[in-house]
């Protein structure tokens, strides 16, 4: 059973326009979503996270929405670049007592110019 | 950013083999994770290491795996002996503290057992 699912799968967009990746959980004890992005041939980073205490985090171009009812969180990157262009994987966390972090099956973001 | 990096980049072994990955971790980190990403599909946690110990393990950290840090050096996945379902990206982390404090990854080791 997947516990953090993502959609699309993949997503393509031009420069300029908001792209819009959703994920959605299934534990209502996660309270940990980080988003991590991942280039060709380079490691997953840590780009941007938020915990349920705020609905929205924003940081530059990249702004999370986070409904807490309904279990959903989107990831919006306005203005989208061509340097944007990787996989975009959410996450989540709980803190009750386990330190995993569960992955989702990631969005691939396409920016064309 | 700080850099972990996991050596070799792609292995391939033939079935029923001894393989060990290694990871080099950023260096004042304190805890480590290994990861398996089958392609296409999400990466699922496998493990966490701290203190020289297994705090945590999934079910895919099946009895032929093992995990180990010797002498404050590379934190390695042994798998003996292999099998073909092994076959995978594995990715290392590691994080300055534990619970939900920032993860770095490597870039992976591409394992192919035959």
């Amino acid at each position: 059973q997947q516990q953090v699912r993502q959609s699309p799968q993949s997503l393509t967009v031009w420069e300029g326009e908001t792209a819009i990746l959703n994920c959605s959980y299934e534990d209502s004890t996660f309270d940990y979503f980080p988003w991590y992005w991942q280039f060709p041939r380079e490691s997953p980073a840590l780009l941007i996270a938020i915990r349920p205490v705020s609905n929205k985090k924003e940081d530059g171009r990249f702004t999370i929405f986070f409904n807490k009812r309904e279990k959903k969180l989107s990831l919006h990157i306005t203005d989208s670049q061509p340097g944007d262009s990787a996989t975009y994987f959410c996450a989540a966390s709980g803190s009750s007592g386990s330190w995993q972090l569960i992955f989702g099956s990631g969005t691939q973001l396409t920016v064309m110019p | 950013g700080p850099k972990v990096l996991q050596i070799p980049s792609h292995q391939i072994i033939d079935m029923g083999q001894m393989v060990t990955l290694n990871c080099d971790p950023v260096s004042n980190h304190l805890y480590f994770y290994w990861y398996k990403q089958i392609l296409g599909q999400q990466m699922e946690f496998l493990v966490n290491f701290y203190n020289g110990k297994v705090m945590e393990k999934s079910k895919l950290f099946k009895d032929q795996f093992s995990v180990e840090r010797p002498d404050g050096s590379y934190f390695t996945l042994k798998i003996q002996p292999t099998a073909l379902e092994d076959s995978a990206v594995y990715f290392c982390a590691s994080s300055l503290l534990g619970g939900q404090n920032t993860l770095y990854f490597g870039a992976g080791t591409r394992l192919s057992v035959l």
